[in-house]
């Protein structure tokens, strides 16, 4: 099956300081990649879409300059939450949706956590 | 942007009882999707509905899309602890992005 990875699966930072999360399709092509963040017992909020080679596509509400997503490759994308506080503590969580059979499902990545000290 | 409810948000129970949640909308659903997610870990697709009327058995789940495509239930027999999560459900919203809209989840804990 498809397997998507996260890296790191926790971070602890200082509020202020900037911190990348990678997202990578293993073993497939992924036209579109999605970020999620979801808070304690909630559902997942999505964030932003972002396709290889586009610039990402923001949910309202969600600050653009503060969650830079770049989709570098068809296996790859990053979030960088940017001077983070502890409001952005949270689980993130990316997904990515394959070039192949119609493309409609897509896979998520394990997570990642971010406490912001 | 579609609007899923689900219900109950919150189901404690004891091993080897039934359950089942429900996952409604106002609004007609182009296909549903449930999935399962452990704490600490991302969501795990468990079955997409696409006809109305539709049922889907995994195991002891049962899957229900009702005729309407406007709500759908998951009822789960004799409940072990390893069925214990948050079930979500999930509406494609079917642009050409497949972007998921997520209902608030139905978290499940299953005691020994």
């Amino acid at each position: 099956g498809a397997v998507v990875s996260q890296h790191p699966s926790r971070v602890i930072c200082k509020s202020g300081t900037s911190v990348k999360i990678e997202c990578r399709s293993l073993d497939f092509q992924a036209t579109t990649m999605f970020w999620y963040r979801q808070f304690p017992k909630q559902s997942l909020m999505l964030m932003a879409t972002s396709n290889e080679g586009s610039k990402a596509t923001y949910e309202q509400g969600v600050e653009k300059d503060k969650f830079l997503i770049n989709h570098a490759s068809l296996t790859l994308s990053t979030l960088t939450v940017t001077s983070a506080h502890p409001e952005d503590s949270s689980f993130y969580i990316c997904s990515a949706r394959s070039r192949l059979a119609g493309g409609r499902e897509q896979f998520f990545g394990p997570g990642t956590r971010l406490t912001v000290l | 942007t579609q609007l899923l409810e689900q219900s109950p948000q919150f189901l404690s129970i004891q091993e080897g009882e039934n359950l089942t949640v429900y996952c409604n909308s106002s609004s007609v659903f182009s296909s549903l999707q449930w999935y399962r997610q452990e704490p600490g870990e991302g969501p795990v697709l468990l079955v997409t509905v696409v006809t109305g009327g539709e049922v889907k058995k995994l195991k002891r789940l049962t899957f229900q899309f009702g005729d309407a495509r406007k709500d759908s239930s998951l009822h789960i027999t004799a409940a072990q602890p390893g069925d214990t999560g948050l079930y979500l459900c999930a509406e494609n919203s079917g642009g050409s992005n497949y972007k998921l809209t997520f209902g608030k989840g139905t978290l499940l804990t299953v005691n020994p």
